[in-house]
């Protein structure tokens, strides 16, 4: 039990275009979600909390209006990188709180996200 | 504020020899602490969590790691190494508010060599 899944896996686009990355969890309600941002042989960055029904809290530093996140269900969140560049080319993470389970998050795949 | 620092960014064992990957961890509260394991391209799959319960933790695929508070370390172990263990590894502690920011340390890399 437990799986958080992410879709695409791998997407290319052109710079100025708009990608949206979705991210489930199968087999459990998931009230808040996490997205994390890595690059290349670097470790995970948060950058925003995301609740169902609810506006998503950034981190700091974190461009709301470049990343769009909305959680619309409890199975279900996305983030859309908006006008897409090159420097935003990376891997993002997602993660969710199984409820009852203290302290876990459980990650999806990832998905690698290249702008030409 | 919570922080933990993986003393190493990459180690490197042969196939049979044991592992180990440090962490040391800075806390104002009693901490979790969890290991997690990256392959290439891959999301991050739990390997083990302190949550105040035993001080040595046993995880999955043979790898278990000690609490100790007095020397706000959780190094991560496993007696012989397969080459399927190589992968990044990361140390991370609970944040603020809860359980729902986790705080990862740099990650090491693990190179298992035949």
């Amino acid at each position: 039990g437990a799986v958080v899944s992410q879709h695409p896996s791998r997407v290319i686009c052109k710079s100025g275009t708009s990608v949206k990355i979705e991210c489930r969890s199968l087999d459990f309600q998931a009230t808040t979600m996490f997205w994390y941002r890595q690059f290349p042989k670097q470790s995970l960055m948060l950058m925003a909390t995301s609740n169902e029904g609810s506006k998503a809290t950034y981190e700091q530093g974190v461009e709301k209006d470049k990343f769009l996140i909305n959680h619309a269900s409890l199975t279900l969140s996305t983030l859309t990188v908006t006008s897409a560049h090159p420097e935003d080319s990376s891997f993002y993470i997602c993660s969710a709180r199984v409820p009852g389970r203290t302290g876990e998050l459980f990650f999806g795949e990832g998905s690698r996200l290249t702008v030409l | 504020a919570q922080s933990v620092t993986q003393l190493d960014s990459h180690v490197s064992v042969s196939e049979g020899t044991p592992v180990l990957l440090r962490c040391n961890y800075s806390s104002s509260y009693s901490p979790s602490l969890f290991w997690y394991v990256q392959h290439p391209n891959k999301g991050l799959q739990l390997l083990l969590k302190y949550t105040s319960a035993a001080t040595l933790v046993k995880g999955i695929n043979g790898f278990e790691a000690e609490f100790k508070k007095s020397e706000t370390s959780f190094h991560l172990t496993k007696p012989s190494a397969h080459m399927s263990d190589a992968a990044e590894y990361f140390c991370v502690v609970s944040g603020t508010g809860g359980y729902n920011k986790l705080i990862f340390g740099a990650g090491t890399r693990l190179a298992v060599h035949p």
